[in-house]
């Protein structure tokens, strides 16, 4: 069954360091995303990807956030300079965009920021 | 404003017991639900969804769950519960809109005793 891979699974940096989170969606969904979830407390949108552009963002993705899908296959989520409060699991998903909008988690990227 | 509330933050049950975990959802449009299940260390797997139709759907591993729009409930069932269930359960409700995000409830987390 094709699934969504991310890298690293888990990421331990300095608060000031910038960090990439790898995703490698469904090889024929059209549509990306980037959630988090804080420990304990619930799965949060950040982003949602769509024909090389950000077609919705949340208020959390502020600038300090990019994303970039560099060479048709991996969808990367960047973290300019982190802070303690970036620490979370990270998850990417993806979906075809035809109808229903089933989404496909990764099975995430734990970040913690020291 | 939309949003998905689980009432219930940790449900213990023994094993062959029955199981409801509840989920109200508050959504301007007709939604789409969703029940979602993170095991340790996994991702987000994807139980069964409600698009329209009969409002009893029926998911995997035994799981089912009935929409009921009086109540703006999504409550998911399973009539025997086994040990390998348990596990965080998700409840998140999206728009009709491809490429709309999301919206996740705080999750239950589902304890099995012997």
């Amino acid at each position: 069954e094709p699934e969504v891979t991310q890298t690293p699974s888990h990421q331990v940096t300095q608060m000031g360091q910038e960090v990439i989170l790898r995703c490698v969606p469904i090889s024929n969904h059209l549509y990306f995303y980037w959630y988090r979830q804080i420990l304990g407390q619930k799965v949060e949108f950040l982003v949602s990807f769509y024909n090389n552009e950000i077609s919705e963002k949340s208020e959390i993705f502020d600038d300090q956030f990019s994303v970039e899908r560099p060479d048709g296959s991996n969808f990367t989520l960047k973290i300019r300079s982190t802070k303690l409060e970036d620490s979370a699991m990270y998850f990417c998903a993806s979906t075809t965009g035809a109808g229903a909008n089933v989404l496909t988690f990764g099975a995430g990227s734990r970040l913690t920021v020291l | 404003a939309q949003s998905v509330t689980q009432p219930d933050i940790h449900i213990t049950v023994s094993e062959g017991a029955s199981l409801e975990l509840r989920c109200n959802y508050s959504y301007g449009a007709t939604p789409y639900l969703f029940w979602y299940v993170q095991s340790p260390g996994q991702g987000l797997q994807l139980l069964l969804k409600y698009f329209s139709g009969d409002t009893l759907v029926q998911g995997i591993k035994g799981f089912e769950a009935e929409f009921k729009r009086s109540q703006s409930s999504f409550n998911l069932r399973k009539p025997s519960v086994h040990w390998s269930d348990a596990a965080e359960y998700f409840c998140a409700v999206g728009a009709r809109n491809t490429g709309n995000q999301f919206y996740f409830g705080t999750g239950t987390s589902l304890t099995v005793i012997p």
